[in-house]
């Protein structure tokens, strides 16, 4: 049973550019959460989404950041003409569960944008 | 709205003492849930521990403890016989049913144990 799995691990944009940042969720997990890490930071919550709808989105940027779960195939979070300010690392977990209880959220290995 | 304080930015611990990582938090919800997690370079979240708010016990794995006082509103990590490899970022997080957002977390704790 494979854990979260996030894509790429490291990614290089220019400034301007777009970046897509992937997770597939455990194997019968249907809630996926989205967190940012700043340097020398925890992890702020970005997103909470389920399959095809996105339930909590307050801690989204309000432009140039958007997430979605299809139906089908991964999470996408996607950063629009990134800036340096994007640089962070970018969680995804996944949960069997709506509201997190015992050890059922599980973390991915996380994916770290540089912006240049 | 759910708050977590880690009020050591950074510990230098010796090789074999036990450490003591503090945590508090604020939420108005009565049931919630109190975790660890550690980060080591390489930037993975490593799970270490959990607590319910309704737990009587203190939560336990391996050497690994948290001390739980729930009317004090902490939940202090302590790490048993500290070994080289526990140098990491320490984060302490909290769920609660009244948010959908999954877990909030603290600022975090840089342990560096030293030989």
């Amino acid at each position: 049973n494979a854990g979260v799995m996030q894509n790429p691990r490291h990614l290089v944009r220019r400034r301007g550019q777009e970046a897509r940042l992937r997770c597939s969720p455990m194997k019968g997990h249907s809630h996926v959460y989205w967190y940012r890490q700043l340097p020398e930071e925890g992890l702020k919550f970005m997103v909470y989404l389920q399959k095809e709808n996105i339930i909590d989105e307050s801690g989204m940027p309000k432009e140039r950041f958007s997430a979605e779960f299809p139906k089908e195939g991964p999470s996408i979070l996607r950063i629009q003409q990134v800036v340096r300010g994007d640089s962070a690392a970018y969680f995804c977990a996944s949960s069997p569960l709506a509201v997190v209880s015992g050890n059922t959220i599980y973390f991915g290995e996380g994916s770290w944008l540089t912006v240049v | 709205a759910q708050k977590i304080t880690q009020t050591q930015p950074g510990m230098f611990v010796q090789e074999k003492e036990a450490v003591t990582l503090d945590c508090t938090y604020d939420t108005s919800d009565q049931s919630y849930g109190l975790f660890w997690y550690k980060q080591p370079s390489s930037g993975e979240m490593i799970f270490l521990i959990y607590q319910g708010s309704y737990d009587e016990q203190n939560a336990t794995e391996g050497r690994y403890s948290l001390n739980f006082q729930k009317a004090r509103k902490s939940a202090n990590l302590v790490i048993s016989a500290s070994q080289l490899g526990d140098s990491a970022m320490y984060f302490c997080a909290m769920s609660s049913r009244g948010g959908a957002d999954g877990l909030t977390f603290g600022k975090g704790t840089h342990l560096i144990i030293q030989p």
